[in-house]
């Protein structure tokens, strides 16, 4: 399997511009999260998914990021306009619900800076 | 108060020395419990799970559950350079799916 695959792995972008982070989980996996790491907050959760639907989204920091799943392998997550606070890495990760929905596999991650 | 704490080191021990790394919860009604480790500029990769009171033991690794104290702790045996990176505890509570993760600790072990 190939795992989680996340792309691009870096992105560099000016303030006011559109981000688009996209993922693939991994194949047969009906749970999707996106979080977001910084060394200030850690790994925050910002959404996540079951079966493509957006189940949570209280931790999305404001109107600027919005996330959809329109079908099973793909899910993006876009913030317009892109501050140089959301300078951060983005990883989404994966879970299969009948192997123990907890158990979450993470891929490689998105290093964004906002300039 | 965060809702999963741990201590963010560096916590340095000698290679072959037991490393031990604690976090603690406030949601008692967490049922779930997780240690990832996260090797510099990489992602978190899972190490061990733990849902009831005591030991579990893998390998080198053994985590340790105490629901009543509100701690899971995890020991590493005879701990390794490679062994070196940060140790992301992880709690599920009865929100979903979710996991709350501690700030981790970094770990740093020296030949």
């Amino acid at each position: 399997d190939a795992g989680v695959i996340q792309s691009p792995r870096h992105e560099v972008t000016e303030m006011g511009q559109e981000v688009t982070l996209r993922c693939k989980p991994i194949s047969g996996h009906d749970y999707l999260f996106w979080y977001r790491q910084t060394m200030m907050r850690g790994l925050e959760l910002l959404i996540y998914f079951n079966n493509n639907v957006p189940i949570d989204d209280s931790g999305m920091p404001e109107d600027r990021f919005s996330a959809k799943m329109p079908n099973a392998s793909f899910s993006t997550l876009k913030i317009q306009p892109s501050e140089p606070r959301d300078s951060a890495v983005y990883f989404c990760a994966s879970s299969n619900s009948g192997l123990g929905m907890e158990t979450q596999y993470f891929g490689p991650g998105t290093r964004l800076l906002v300039l | 108060q965060k809702e999963v704490e741990q201590n963010s080191g560096p916590l340095s021990v000698p290679e072959g020395a037991i490393a031990s790394l604690n976090c603690t919860y406030s949601d008692r009604v967490s049922q779930s419990f997780f240690w990832y480790r996260q090797y510099s500029g990489k992602s978190p990769e899972l190490i061990m799970s733990i849902y009831s009171n005591g030991d579990k033991e893998d390998g080198r690794f053994t985590a340790q559950l105490n629901k009543a104290s509100q701690y899971v702790s995890l020991l590493i045996r005879d701990s390794q350079p490679s062994d070196s990176a940060t140790y992301l505890c992880a709690v599920n509570g009865n929100a979903g799916n979710m996991l709350t993760f501690g700030g981790g600790t970094r770990l740093m072990v020296k030949p």
